[in-house]
């Protein structure tokens, strides 16, 4: 398998540009997890699915970010309109409760100019 | 209250030598998860080990093992035989029985001196 895929790797940006960033699960991993890690906050999950379906969006900082999982193989998350502050690495990770880990895509780091 | 608490924001260790990076964790839970991660410069989340509440054994893989005391709420790494290359950010993360959520710590750095 090849692990979970997360485009772009970087993405550089202007202010109130959209982003749009992609993740590939681990096929036959039911559940999805977008995160961001900042220096200053660290770690932060923002958002869940299981089978496609959005189950936590509650670390999702505000409405300029919205996730999609139009199906088992695909997710996006997109940021609209973006700002400088949304700099961060972030993360897709998917899990099977037959697992006992989630696995880490390589992240895309987004600098917001 | 943190969940998941790593104290040391950076280590040194000598090359060779072995190295503990501390975790507590909080639950009432009496089941779940720990985990370690190891994030190098690269970026990416590497798994290295993983601990179950009921297991009865302390978790080993390879030069890493991890120290659980239940009774602590503590979930230490050991990393025996420090290489170079096991430089890099190390995370503590607990899941709880039935929730899918995983909780991190705030990372332990770590670097090796030759």
């Amino acid at each position: 398998d090849a692990g979970v895929i997360q485009s772009p790797r970087h993405e550089v940006t202007e202010m109130g540009q959209e982003v749009t960033l992609r993740c590939k699960p681990i096929s036959g991993h039911d559940y999805l997890f977008w995160y961001r890690q900042t220096m200053m906050r660290g770690l932060e999950l923002l958002i869940y699915f299981n089978n496609n379906v959005p189950i936590d969006d509650s670390g999702m900082p505000e409405d300029r970010f919205s996730a999609k999982m139009p199906n088992a193989s695909f997710s996006t998350l997109k940021i609209q309109p973006s700002e400088p502050r949304d700099s961060a690495v972030y993360f897709c990770a998917s899990w099977t409760p037959t697992w006992e880990t989630q696995y880490f895509g390589p992240g895309t780091r987004l600098l917001v100019l | 209250a943190q969940k998941i608490t790593q104290t040391q924001p950076g280590m040194f260790v000598q090359e060779k030598e072995a190295v503990t990076l501390d975790c507590t964790y909080d639950t009432s839970d009496p089941s779940y998860g720990l985990f370690w991660y190891k994030q190098p410069s690269s970026g990416e989340m590497i798994f290295l080990i993983y601990q179950g509440s009921y297991d009865q054994q302390n978790a080993t893989e390879g030069r890493y093992s991890l120290n659980f005391q239940k009774a602590r709420k503590s979930a230490n790494l050991v990393i025996s035989a420090s290489q170079l290359g096991d430089s890099a950010m190390y995370f503590c993360a607990m899941r709880e029985e039935g929730y899918q959520k995983v909780t991190f710590g705030t990372g332990t750095k770590l670097q090796v001196i030759p």
